[in-house]
């Protein structure tokens, strides 16, 4: 049972230009959201993240957004760089419900072309 | 003040032989996650501990499969009897506290292949 999707196992974007990564999730009881970032061979690190309180966050050239309604979050990375290349994992957690688990996604892995 | 460390990084066996995963968290840290990464699947939580309880296993495998996180060492994640399917990634973290779950550091993985 797939709570938390990212439909998109790839993305390709030229360096300097907008990289949009989406994630939509099933669980309403969801209420924190977070991106990690993960090179081969290393673990994940935390990149970002969101309360269900807030629509956008900000940091640096990293925002997320969140739709609620939709079920649907977004990181947006601008100016997209080679480094930034990576695969993207969107997680989420109900703090709420006393929860312990990250529920992942299956990740983007996003590649920043020269 | 070094990260998570997990050990071994890469770990063979055969079919029915046990596997032991060892993390140590960082300083200071109490809780400890261990999650796991099927091929072309995203990270599964399996168990969450601190120092010498298990407080959540919900994701753990009912069989063959038990962690521990004693007073003093590593925490250790034990595979008895493994079977193909359990060859995958297994990721540890940890956090100074709980359920702060932006402040999960997680380790390099251990990468278990069951021949």
């Amino acid at each position: 049972d797939q709570q938390v999707k990212q439909n998109s196992p790839s993305l390709s974007v030229q360096e300097g230009r907008i990289s949009i990564l989406n994630c939509d999730y099933t669980n309403s009881m969801f209420d924190y959201f977070l991106w990690y970032k993960k090179y081969p061979a290393e673990g994940p690190t935390f990149l970002i993240s969101i309360s269900s309180i807030k629509d956008k966050n900000e940091d640096g050239r990293f925002t997320v957004f969140l739709n609620k309604s939709a079920k649907h979050l977004s990181l947006h990375i601008v100016p997209s760089q080679p480094g930034d290349s990576a695969v993207y994992f969107c997680a989420a957690i109900s703090n709420s419900n006393s929860g312990y688990a990250l529920n992942f996604g299956k990740g983007t892995s996003l590649l920043v072309t020269p | 003040n070094a990260g998570v460390m997990q050990n071994p990084r890469h770990l063979v066996r055969r079919r029915g032989q046990e596997a032991r995963l060892r993390c140590s968290p960082m300083k200071g840290h109490s809780h400890v996650y261990w999650y796991r990464q099927l091929p072309e699947e995203g990270l599964k939580f399996m168990v969450y501990l601190q120092k010498e309880n298990i407080i959540d296993e919900s994701g753990m495998p009912k069989e063959r499969f038990s962690a521990e996180f004693p007073k003093e060492g590593p925490s250790i994640l034990r595979i008895q009897q493994v079977v193909r399917g359990d060859s995958a990634a297994y990721f540890c973290a940890s956090s100074e506290s709980a359920p702060t779950n932006e402040k999960l550091f997680f380790g390099s993985g251990t990468q278990l292949s069951v021949l």
